[in-house]
């Protein structure tokens, strides 16, 4: 089944303590990406890969890191956690040969807060 | 970054009713999407729009492209339970970025 795989669901984790929020496609997509949801304010991205080892700021990239080794994965990394990064995370991804045509599929969120 | 006004915020609708959301931009888009996220998901395609005045059926959701490029509207007829969730518009700009709206939530009341 085609799908984007986030984990973990849930992450409770205190300032400071650094954390990782794996992300896996199997749908052999180029184009990947990290988004955040807050109430009000929508979905917003952090940053974006086009293809492996090519990644690029978003709306929003403060405080955050991402890497692309492989094509499948794009983890994102928060170095050191602050309760402003609370929030709801989604992974998305879509193919780059389709471009506008190709919709994103997006993995079933990440729900972190940060003490 | 730029968001698109997508109204209402929220809807509290009685099962059965038709409902009415859009979207506008202060600049002309190349696309239109509409996505909707239901409890506990991520968001999925519902319809996608690459024509200007172009209106596209997906079973009981009917969404339009605006003629100026600069609006869409989705519309869902004879709600049913189902249908509650988080709807979000979405279009590329004159730069094919994706820009995103805030997104309208939709409650059916008991």
């Amino acid at each position: 089944e085609a799908q984007v795989t986030q984990n973990p669901r849930y992450l409770i984790t205190v300032t400071g303590k650094k954390l990782t929020v794996t992300c896996s496609q199997n749908m052999n997509h180029e184009y990947m990406s990290w988004y955040r949801q807050d109430p009000g304010l929508g979905l917003r991205q952090i940053y974006y890969s086009m293809n492996v080892e090519v990644t690029d700021k978003g709306d929003v990239p403060e405080g955050y890191k991402v890497s692309r080794k492989e094509k499948r994965n794009f983890p994102l990394i928060l170095e050191s956690p602050s309760p402003n990064q609370t929030s709801l995370y989604f992974c998305a991804s879509s193919s780059m040969w389709a471009a506008i045509y190709s919709p994103l599929h997006f993995g079933n969120g990440t729900r972190l807060t940060v003490t | 970054g730029q968001q698109l006004n997508q109204n209402p915020q929220s809807m509290f609708i009685q099962e059965g009713e038709d409902v009415s959301m859009n979207c506008t931009s202060s600049s002309i888009f190349n696309t239109w999407l509409w996505y909707k996220q239901d409890p506990g998901e991520g968001p999925v395609l519902l319809i996608a729009l690459y024509k200007a005045g172009e209106l596209t059926s997906n079973g009981r959701l009917t969404a339009q492209f605006g003629i100026t490029r600069k609006d869409s509207f989705l519309n869902i007829s004879a709600s049913i339970p189902s249908d509650v969730g988080i709807y979000f518009c979405a279009g590329h700009d004159s730069n094919y970025q994706l820009i995103w709206g805030a997104g309208t939530k939709l409650i059916i009341k008991p």
